[in-house]
């Protein structure tokens, strides 16, 4: 799997919109861009995924640039219960016989303040 | 959305004893889980894929007599550590993907927190 690089630390203030970067510049063709998030002592919780366009759901917005080298994780109105560490990961697409097998970075500490 | 559930959530043995962690798909057919391993401000380390009816693929550097995996039915997979010591104090946990049908979503358990005294 291709590595990612993500800030190790970020704050955003509650009711803002947090904005989380991830570089993927050796990205595969095949590879899905993961977002997953883990509150402390708890199992990690899936976000968002996407190939190469832009995706939304409940939870977040995934903004993935055209070359696919970069992505932005979007949560439009941070709460304090937001603040977890994010990790971003590429992988193969479903199917593949890696599929599932994900590698964790260090992601990026959020932190949410009043 | 999908659930994976694992049991138990914590446990505590002597050093020596051995601990068994179940990890479960509650509402759809896992054909194959993947278990983790994070130690206090790490990040998660895939320890050992675990496919249904077939033995496990550990990673590199994982004891695979130490860290005995079944996956007898296509909802529950377990993980044995077996006679633990302090350093395998650890968090547990595991994730599972779906058979034919998925989403793309991979779903992870809640974790187990396993502590040797």
């Amino acid at each position: 799997d291709a590595k990612t690089t993500q800030p190790p630390s970020m704050d955003c203030a509650e009711g803002r919109a947090a904005n989380l970067p991830c570089n993927h510049s050796t990205i595969s063709g095949n590879e899905y861009v993961y977002w997953y998030r883990q509150i402390h002592s708890q199992g990690p919780q899936y976000i968002i995924h996407g190939l190469k366009n832009n995706e939304t759901n409940e939870m977040a917005s995934l903004i993935i640039t055209e070359d696919r080298k970069s992505s932005t994780l979007i949560l439009p109105h941070a709460t304090l219960r937001d603040t977890a560490v994010y990790y971003c990961i590429v992988s193969q697409v479903a199917g593949g016989t890696s599929y599932g097998k994900l590698t964790f970075g260090q992601g990026t500490i959020l932190t949410v303040h009043p | 959305g999908a659930v994976v559930s694992q049991h138990p959530s914590r446990v505590i043995c002597k050093s020596g004893t051995s601990v068994k962690i179940e990890c479960r798909s509650l509402d759809f057919q896992a054909t194959t889980m993947f278990w983790y391993r994070q130690f206090p401000k790490q990040s998660l380390m895939l320890m050992a894929t675990s496919n249904e009816g077939s033995k496990a693929t550990y990673e590199q550097g994982v004891e695979k007599d130490k860290f005995l995996i079944n996956h007898a039915s296509l909802t529950l997979s377990t993980l044995t550590v077996t006679s633990a010591h302090p350093e395998d104090s650890s968090f547990y946990i595991c994730s599972a993907r779906g058979g034919l049908t998925h989403t793309g979503e991979l779903f992870f358990g809640e974790g187990s927190r396993l502590t040797v005294l």
